[in-house]
């Protein structure tokens, strides 16, 4: 079975420039997470999606961040514009939840690494 | 005060050695704990689950300490292969839906 895909898997680009993630979660999964993760740093939640509602985007930086999950499959994660801060791992992770008072197992898909110059 | 909190390390240790890494989380309705395990620069896979009662699977054990909220993991005989970095990973119930609180991670680095 497929695991958790993202693409692009490293993009590089200069301040102001908008750059766009895509993720598509393992079938079936109904939860999905976008992450950032600087180095030595734990991934800090973006936005969590429930099928296709958003239903923790608290910590996303909506100036410049946005994101979507249509039809509750496939999620695209924008930043415009970029930032040199902004340079990091972004993490895509899909899990199955069952409505239960534990969330499933997170997989994680490798990462988009973005360098912002 | 962050929701999770780690001890970044780095633990130097030989191979062979027992090493423990613990975790601290600061909201006392937290439900359910885990162990994920990240290699340089590779996603988090889930290592270990950590259950009330503690749980053991093979050389790696992982307790729950509730009164203190804290959770530990264990490696015994380590090894070269241990090397990683490890996040400890907190659930609990908010607005209806399960958050999700990863560590920063505690590295380890296993020498030969």
């Amino acid at each position: 079975e497929a695991g958790v895909v993202q693409s692009p898997r490293y993009k590089i680009i200069e301040k102001k420039q908008p750059v766009a993630f895509w993720c598509n979660p393992i079938s079936g999964h109904n939860t999905l997470y976008w992450y950032l993760q600087n180095l030595g740093q734990g991934p800090e939640l973006l936005i969590r999606y429930e099928n296709e509602e958003a239903v923790d985007d608290s910590q996303l930086p909506k100036d410049r961040f946005s994101a979507e999950r249509l039809k509750g499959v496939d999620s695209t994660l924008k930043i415009q514009p970029a930032e040199l801060g902004d340079s990091a791992v972004y993490l895509c992770a899909s899990s199955l939840d069952l409505g239960s008072s534990v969330s499933g197992e997170l997989f994680f898909g490798e990462g988009s690494r973005l360098t912002v110059l | 005060r962050k929701e999770v909190e780690q001890d970044p390390g780095p633990f130097n240790v030989p191979e062979g050695a027992t090493v423990a890494f613990n975790c601290t989380y600061s909201n006392s309705a937290s439900q359910s704990f885990f162990w994920y395990r990240q290699d340089c620069r590779k996603e988090p896979k889930l290592l270990m689950s950590v259950y009330s009662s503690g749980n053991e699977d093979g050389r790696f054990t992982a307790q729950l300490n509730r009164a203190s909220q804290y959770i530990s993991l264990l490696i015994r005989d380590s090894k070269l292969s241990d090397s990683a970095t490890y996040l400890c990973v907190v659930n609990r119930r908010s607005g209806g839906y399960q958050k999700v609180t990863f560590g920063t991670g505690t590295k380890l680095q296993v020498i030969p």
